[in-house]
C-alpha cells in the first residue's frame, strides 16, 4: 500500500526567504503525486501535479516542487514567501483507483 | 462552473443521531470522492463513485456509514448512530474524465457530535 509522508508538522519562516517542504512517498509503482494548500475554514487547493516528464514542475502561486525517484521524494519549494502562503500545506500520491492518500501536513506560519 | 459544493457547512448533533450531508461536484464531472479529515491529520478515503456506481467502498469507516449517488449528480454521505469519534470534516471532491487525475475538492461539512 502506498504512504506519503511529511516529516515537518510546523515550520515558520519569514517573510521573503525561501521556503522547501519535504515529502517522502511509498508506492510500488510510477507515482502521480499532487501538493494541495489547505488555509483555515477553506477546502483543498491544488497547487501542482506530477505525472511523468520533466521532475520539476511549476504550479500555482509561484510554487514549485521537483520530483526525485532516487530518494522517493517530491519537495515543494517557493523562492520568496508572503504572509498569504500561510496555511496547511498537504502532499498526496494517487493510486491506479483514484484514490488519494494524503500525508499529515506541514503547517506554515510566516513571521512579518 | 461554482466548483464542488458542500451543505451543510456545520453540523452539530448529539450522540446516536443519524446525519446526512449533501456533496454537489463540478457539473459534468463524472467522478465523486468522499474524504474524512480529523484534525491535524491529512485527509482519508472513504468512498468513490464513477457516475452513479459506487466503485469502492471498502474504505468506509464502519456499516453505519453509507453513501449514494442516485442520479450521477449530486451526492449523500450519511452516518447512523453518530459517536463522538465520528466528529470531523468530511470532505467531497470531483473529477472529469480529461481531468481525472486532477480532483477539486469542496469545503467540506465540520461534523460536531456531542
Amino acid at each position: 500500500a502506498q504512504s506519503v509522508t511529511q516529516p515537518d508538522i510546523h515550520i515558520t519562516v519569514s517573510e521573503g526567504a525561501s521556503l522547501e517542504l519535504r515529502c517522502n512517498y511509498s508506492y510500488g509503482a510510477t507515482p502521480y503525486l499532487f501538493w494541495y494548500v489547505q488555509s483555515p475554514g477553506q477546502g483543498l487547493q491544488l497547487l501542482l501535479k506530477y505525472f511523468s516528464g520533466d521532475t520539476l514542475v511549476q504550479g500555482i502561486k509561484g510554487f514549485e516542487a521537483e520530483f526525485k525517484r532516487s530518494q522517493s521524494s517530491f519537495n515543494l519549494r517557493k523562492p520568496s514567501v508572503h504572509w498569504s502562503d500561510a496555511a496547511e500545506y498537504f502532499c498526496a500520491i494517487r493510486d491506479a483507483g483514484n484514490m488519494l492518500t494524503f500525508g499529515g501536513g506541514t503547517r506554515l506560519m510566516v513571521k512579518p | 462552473d461554482t466548483g464542488v459544493s458542500q451543505d451543510p457547512r456545520h453540523k452539530i448533533t448529539k450522540r446516536g443521531q443519524n446525519v446526512t450531508f449533501r456533496c454537489d461536484p463540478i457539473s459534468e464531472h463524472n467522478r465523486l470522492y468522499w474524504y474524512r479529515q480529523t484534525l491535524g491529520q491529512g485527509p482519508e478515503f472513504l468512498t468513490y463513485f464513477q457516475n452513479e456506481a459506487q466503485l469502492e467502498k471498502s474504505r468506509l469507516l464502519s456499516d453505519r456509514f453509507s453513501a449514494e449517488r442516485p442520479k450521477g449528480s449530486f451526492s449523500t454521505l450519511e452516518i447512523q448512530r453518530t459517536e463522538q469519534g465520528d466528529s470531523a470534516m468530511y470532505l467531497c471532491a470531483s473529477s472529469g474524465e480529461d481531468t481525472s487525475y486532477e480532483q477539486y475538492f469542496g469545503p467540506g461539512t465540520r461534523l460536531t457530535v456531542t
